[in-house]
């Protein structure tokens, strides 16, 4: 069964610190892998991830993917309150058209 | 540009009862996808439709139905409802199958 995993579930930060949450997946046909911030409702794109060892990054938020070790992380450096949210990430299954998330990662930065 | 909207932002249903949830997507975007999501966990795919047509269903039963209109907008349709129904519904639109898709604020349902 297809499943996508995320790690920690939660975590609790200072502001300035440098975390990373870390996404890996089962999948039987894969075409990239996405990631998302949720903070009340509508989950916000981050990145999609198609190609292994290429950093995406954008401001002080960046993603790689290793497509042989089947995993990808997300950092992010000087943590703000703002960056407060659940980080989810998902799996794009190609042919059968949908997205497959993993449960997400809740991240709280304290001032 | 106005993003994915959805609507209604919040209901309130009777378990049996029936509700109809509107999503219309980006200009231009011919893809919409629905996800359920529950408390504490990641979005689960219901249905995706591209073109009109029904491209992916999720393994939800059969008292779900969505379709889409010549205007790319789309609506999800649950009978009979039930308590675990009670979800966040979230729309996403992408202008095809294989980009990235964005979504909606979502419409929050409360079946009592």
């Amino acid at each position: 069964e297809d499943k996508v995993v995320q790690s920690p579930l939660s975590l609790v930060v200072h502001e300035g610190d440098t975390v990373t949450l870390n996404c890996s997946y089962e999948v039987t046909n894969f075409r990239s892998l996405l990631w998302y911030k949720q903070e009340k409702k509508a989950p916000t794109f981050l990145f999609m991830l198609t190609s292994s060892g290429i950093e995406k990054k954008s401001g002080r938020l960046s993603s790689i993917l290793d497509k042989k070790e089947l995993f990808s992380i997300l950092n992010i450096t000087a943590t703000q309150t703002g960056d407060s949210a659940v980080y989810l990430c998902a799996v794009d299954r190609g042919s059968q058209g949908n997205l497959i998330f993993g449960k997400g990662t809740k991240l709280s930065v304290k001032p | 540009d106005a993003g994915v909207t959805q609507s209604p932002t919040h209901l309130i249903k009777t378990r049996g009862q029936h509700v109809t949830l509107r999503c219309s997507p980006i200009s231009g975007h011919k893809s919409v996808s629905w996800y359920q999501q529950v408390l504490g966990q990641g979005p689960q795919f219901i249905f995706q439709y591209y073109e009109k047509e029904e491209r992916g269903r999720g393994n939800f039963p059969d008292r779900f139905s969505a379709r889409q209109f010549p205007n790319y907008s789309s609506e999800l349709n649950v009978n009979a409802l039930l308590l675990g129904d009670s979800a966040l519904y979230l729309c996403a639109s992408s202008p095809w199958t294989d980009t990235e898709a964005f979504f909606g604020q979502g419409t929050r349902l409360t079946v009592v």
